[in-house]
């Protein structure tokens, strides 16, 4: 069982957005902003598409934002596009050098 | 641009030790703001992190498995070492190495990963 939590799955059509939940704890994402977002599409590695909850890497469209609200992170695609259909992993830290994953949600557009 | 190559056995029978090397290029492993990890993904399942070593030889271990892990550096080489012992079928995985870039608290590059099979 993953130390964060995400839904299974999740939808929605081309061009419209999709918000994707990972809940924590108290003493990760609760406590630190070191939340970030990968994305993985099949057979590749993961790819990182948000960090310190809200901040994108060069390279990475704006489509894609972070948020967090006490122990729940969001990740946000907007304007959904093809190529967006993957897996995505939360993953933040949690203490002591300790670092959690959430359990991952697959993303289908529709 | 940093490139991480995971190498090791694709099979090993249960009670072996696992062992896998990162080879890293691109920048070297003493960089100071890196931090070398390893990150482990079961057939069709989620992520579990293994934890990291530093290039001075400090290195952090995720609890559920400290006991049976150990990190290591090889600064002469720019490589860094994963193993993992008395393996069981449930150790069956895609091994990935990883950069943890302390800046940005996030794993900002990844090896293409490798299949470590544990079956007898």
């Amino acid at each position: 069982q993953s130390a964060l939590t995400q839904p299974p799955s999740a939808s929605g059509s081309l061009g419209q957005s999709v918000t994707i939940s990972c809940t924590g704890t108290s003493s990760d994402v609760g406590t630190y902003n070191h939340v970030s977002w990968y994305q993985q599409h099949p057979g590749k590695a993961p790819k990182v598409m948000i960090y310190e909850v809200s901040e994108r890497p060069s390279g990475v469209p704006d489509r894609f934002s972070g948020s967090k609200s006490g122990n729940t992170a969001s990740l946000i695609v907007s304007g959904l596009q093809a190529e967006d259909e993957a897996d995505y992993y939360c993953s933040a830290y949690a203490g002591n050098g300790f670092w959690v994953f959430g359990g991952g949600t697959k993303v289908t557009v529709l | 641009q940093l490139h991480l190559q995971e190498s090791g056995p694709g099979l090993l029978k249960p009670s072996e030790t696992l062992s896998l090397t990162c080879s890293v290029s691109g920048d070297s492993i003493t960089h100071t703001d890196s931090y070398w990890t390893w990150i482990r993904q079961p057939p069709g399942q989620g992520l579990e992190y293994f934890g990291y070593i530093f290039h001075d030889g400090s290195a952090s271990y995720n609890p559920s498995l400290r006991s049976r892990v150990t990190i290591s550096v090889d600064t002469s080489k720019n490589q860094f070492s994963l193993r993992l012992r008395s393996v069981t079928a449930a150790d069956t995985a895609v091994y990935y190495c990883a950069r943890h870039f302390g800046s940005y608290h996030t794993f900002d590059s990844w090896g293409q990963g490798t299949l470590v099979t544990v079956s007898s």
